[in-house]
Formats: structure tokens, sequence, C-alpha cells
């Protein structure tokens, strides 16, 4: 089952947060996260492999809440190249497939 | 160090033609990934594999897709006949195992006319 994303698409102005989330039906064994620009392949952002795991570099952090099936991807400060769509990709325990999210388009507007 | 390799980047062909896709992952990645993205979503997986076995083939429409693996490299996807519903990205991924990164490449942009 796909995971859920959310918000669906939000336009920020330069030098404000987001936060992005995504949410499993299942129980998780890890969440990776990417972002795809238009046009180009998606690029990877951080893998998070245990339940309260977090995880960050420059202004862009995930966490990992295992009760709850869910990550959530933080973004401060955003500058304009954060512009992109944003997927989680979810593995369950037993199952090795990656399955990618609906997707959160982030438009970052100067 | 290289980057996954795809080719070709664009190919535009009639429904029931057939197509191949080919992909050269990164230098020590045992795991190779074929995706599936149509606009607007995210990839969906076709075939996961791990050297030259497969791992995960469930939402490869077998009737008229098919990909190998030779010798745990090189990998090729092949969609015979085609549909217009197969129209979009294709596109390649490998990483050393599934807990670390997937690197993808640019895929391939199919157009079913």
């Amino acid at each position: 089952q796909q995971p859920v994303q959310s918000p669906q698409a939000v336009i920020l102005r330069e030098g404000e947060d987001a936060v992005i989330n995504c949410s499993s039906s299942k129980a998780l064994y890890s969440v990776h996260w990417y972002r795809q620009k238009h046009g180009e392949a998606p690029v990877f952002l951080m893998i998070l492999l245990k339940g309260g795991e977090q995880k960050g570099h420059d202004k862009i952090s995930a966490s990992f809440n295992e009760k709850k099936q869910q990550s959530s991807l933080y973004l401060t400060a955003s500058q304009l190249s954060y512009s992109g769509t944003y997927f989680c990709g979810l593995t369950n325990f037993g199952n090795e497939k990656l399955t990618f999210g609906t997707g959160t388009r982030l438009t970052i507007i100067p | 160090e290289a980057g996954v390799a795809q080719s070709p980047r664009y190919k535009i062909i009639e429904k029931r033609q057939s197509v191949a896709f080919w992909c050269n992952p990164i230098s020590g990645h045992a795991t190779l990934y074929w995706y599936q993205q149509i606009l607007g979503q995210g990839p969906k997986l076709l075939i996961q594999f791990q050297n030259n076995g497969v791992v995960d083939d469930s939402q490869l429409p077998k009737d008229r897709f098919s990909a190998e693996r030779l010798k745990g490299v090189d990998s090729t996807l092949k969609i015979q006949p085609a549909k217009l519903e197969d129209s979009a990205v294709y596109l390649c991924a490998s990483s050393r195992d599934r807990e670390r990164p997937q690197h993808f490449g640019d895929g391939t942009r199919l157009s079913i006319l």
C-alpha cells in the first residue's frame, strides 16, 4: 500500500520553514527521503533505519516515529534550490521492496 | 565514482511495437532496481535484482515486460508489445544493499503513439 504524504503541495518564501509528513498503514523498517527536480532523476537525501532516529545535514533533517508509523522531513530557512518534489520511500518488515509515497511538491519563491 | 548509466534517454514508438532499455549500475552495487514513473506520481518498483537473482517482481506485468541481469552487472528491461499506458519514465537505480541509498540514473522517457 502506497505511503501517504502531506501536504500535496506547498509554496514558501525563501527563508521560511516546511514540514513534510509521510505515513504508512504498516509497521516500518526503514524510511528513505528523495528530492526530484522537474525532468531529473530522484536524488537521495537520507535514510532512517531505527524508530526514534533523527538525521540531518545542512538545514534538512528528518525523524522516524515507529509507533505512529510515520516520518517527517523538516526544511528550515528554505533556499531556492530546495524546490522540487519530495518523495518518501518506505520498507516494511519482511518486505524489501521500497514503496514511494504520493509526493509533495515544494515551490520556493524569492 | 561514475553514476548509473541508462540508454536511450528518449524513445518514441507506436503501440504494439517492442522496446528495450539498458542500465549499467554503479560498480560494486549488488542490488539493481527498475522503476516506472508516470507523470505526477512517485516511482513504482517493477523489478529488483540482487546480483543475478530476482528479489521482487510482483508489480512487473509479466505478459509484456521482461528483465534480465546477466553476470550480475548490466540489466535490460523489455516491453513487448507496448500499450499506450506504458508511456512513462523508466528509471534504473542501484545500491550496495537495501539499507543503503539508491542511486538513480537519468531515466528513459518512453512515449507510445
